[in-house]
């Protein structure tokens, strides 16, 4: 049982490039999210899915666009990299949306230079 | 919006001394109050949750108890060890908006 998995672990980019995170999860969670990590900054949230079909703007969307592409699978989205966007990235997943506890993926760590 | 402050941002403690770290909340209509640990490099993991339906919660160690009146919650480690080192995030969540907000962090080092 993988739980939550993201890929990749580490990119780097240049300014302008454009990336997809993926993340997967097989534990039949309605609702993921992603989350940016900064230090100093805890954890921030910058899309989420409560359910299949939908998605939600969080904190800091700026940047991003995502997919919830079925109930498995959730991506993030930057169409075009800024150094600003340099964090560690996790993607996350719970059995309902509001109240119950959130699972985490390794994270991609990810520099633009 | 939500909003959690938590302190204190750095705590360093004795092996076998007890830590304490409060968090505060601005939205009444939360109700569900999880903190997570998390080891340098790592992946935050869920240590303890409690809901607004109850006062208190222990496990082993760990004790979380909630003053929904004053909207604080607190994180309570006894006998502390030195793999207890990391980060702790609280967070609150619940409300009808389905998001999870997370306080800044706290550095726990606990010196053997």
């Amino acid at each position: 049982n993988a739980g939550v998995t993201q890929t990749p672990k580490f990119q780097v980019l240049k300014t302008g490039q454009s990336m997809t995170l993926q993340c997967a999860q097989d534990m039949n969670h309605n609702s993921m999210y992603w989350y940016r990590q900064d230090p100093g900054m805890g954890l921030r949230l910058i899309y989420y899915s409560a359910s299949e079909g939908t998605t939600d703007k969080g904190e800091v969307p700026n940047g991003y666009n995502v997919s919830r592409l079925n109930k498995r699978e959730f991506s993030l989205r930057l169409e075009s990299a800024a150094p600003s966007q340099t964090s560690v990235y996790f993607c996350a997943s719970s059995a309902q949306y509001s109240n119950q506890p959130q699972h985490f993926g390794d994270g991609t760590r990810l520099s633009i230079l | 919006g939500e909003n959690v402050e938590q302190h204190p941002s750095t705590l360093s403690v004795q092996e076998g001394d007890s830590a304490v770290i409060k968090c505060t909340y601005s939205d009444s209509a939360s109700n569900y109050f999880p903190w997570y640990k998390q080891e340098l490099g790592k992946r935050p993991q869920l240590i303890i949750d409690i809901r607004s339906n109850v006062g208190e919660k222990k496990d082993q160690r760990i004790a979380v108890t909630l003053n929904k009146t004053a909207k604080h919650f607190s994180l309570h480690i006894t006998e502390t060890q030195p793999e207890d080192s990391a980060v702790y995030f609280c967070a609150a969540g619940g409300t009808s908006y389905g998001k999870l907000t997370f306080g800044q962090g706290t550095i726990l080092t606990v010196h053997p």
